[in-house]
């Protein structure tokens, strides 16, 4: 039984451009929960879905937004990237909201 | 929003004593504790979670402390092995109401051979 998968690893970009995040949730979940690590911080919630619609949203703007696809996965969208957005994003996966939540290994990115 | 706290934000202890993170919370109707392991470049793994609905949980080696009157938790590890070093993060969450988990700054837990 697979955990949660993201792709890709790592991913480098420069100021301005666009990324698109992956993430596969555990085989029985519906619930994807996306967040932000930054070095030596804990994981700032970004948002969450959950049948397909964005449940919740944590304090992000606007250039981040997702998108929860009919088999539950989901992806993670940042437009402008700013050299500030460079971290951890963790993907999680739960049966409906945040107990229990299982981590991906996270992609990370870095802007330069 | 809910606001959690972590302390202390390194921590280092000889092999075979025990080890104790604390956590504050902000919002008095958080009923959901967990906490979660991070080895270096690894992803979070729940170790321990507990409901507001009671005040102690063991598992193991691992155990959490709820006070909620106090809004604080605990995670104690007794018998600590080289294995336990990593980051522990606690988080809070108001499952049924405003729900996301919030999460502390973390601890870098040393074990001391």
């Amino acid at each position: 039984d697979a955990g949660v998968t993201q792709s890709p690893t790592h991913l480098i970009k420069t100021r301005g451009q666009q990324v698109t995040l992956r993430c596969s949730p555990k085989s029985g979940h519906d619930t994807v929960s996306w967040y932000q690590q930054a070095l030596g911080q804990g994981p700032q919630f970004i948002f969450q879905y959950y049948e397909e619609e964005e449940r919740q949203r944590g304090n992000f703007p606007d250039r981040f937004s997702g998108h929860q696809f009919p088999n539950y996965s989901s992806e993670l969208n940042v437009n402008a990237l700013l050299l500030g957005d460079s971290a951890l994003y963790l993907c999680a996966s739960s049966r409906g909201g945040y107990e229990k939540l299982f981590f991906g290994s996270g992609t990370q990115l870095s802007v330069l | 929003g809910e606001n959690v706290e972590q302390h202390p934000s390194t921590l280092s202890v000889q092999e075979g004593d025990s080890a104790v993170i604390k956590c504050t919370y902000s919002d008095s109707a958080s009923n959901y504790f967990p906490w979660y392991k991070q080895e270096l470049g690894k992803r979070p793994q729940l170790i321990i979670d507990i409901r507001s609905n009671v005040g102690e949980k063991k598992d193991q080696r691992i155990a959490v402390t709820l006070n909620k009157t106090a809004k604080h938790f605990s995670l104690h590890i007794t018998e600590t092995q080289p294995e336990d070093s990593a980051v522990y993060f606690c988080a809070a969450s108001n499952l049924g109401g405003n729900e996301k988990l919030t999460f502390g700054t973390g601890t870098r837990l040393t074990i001391i051979p």
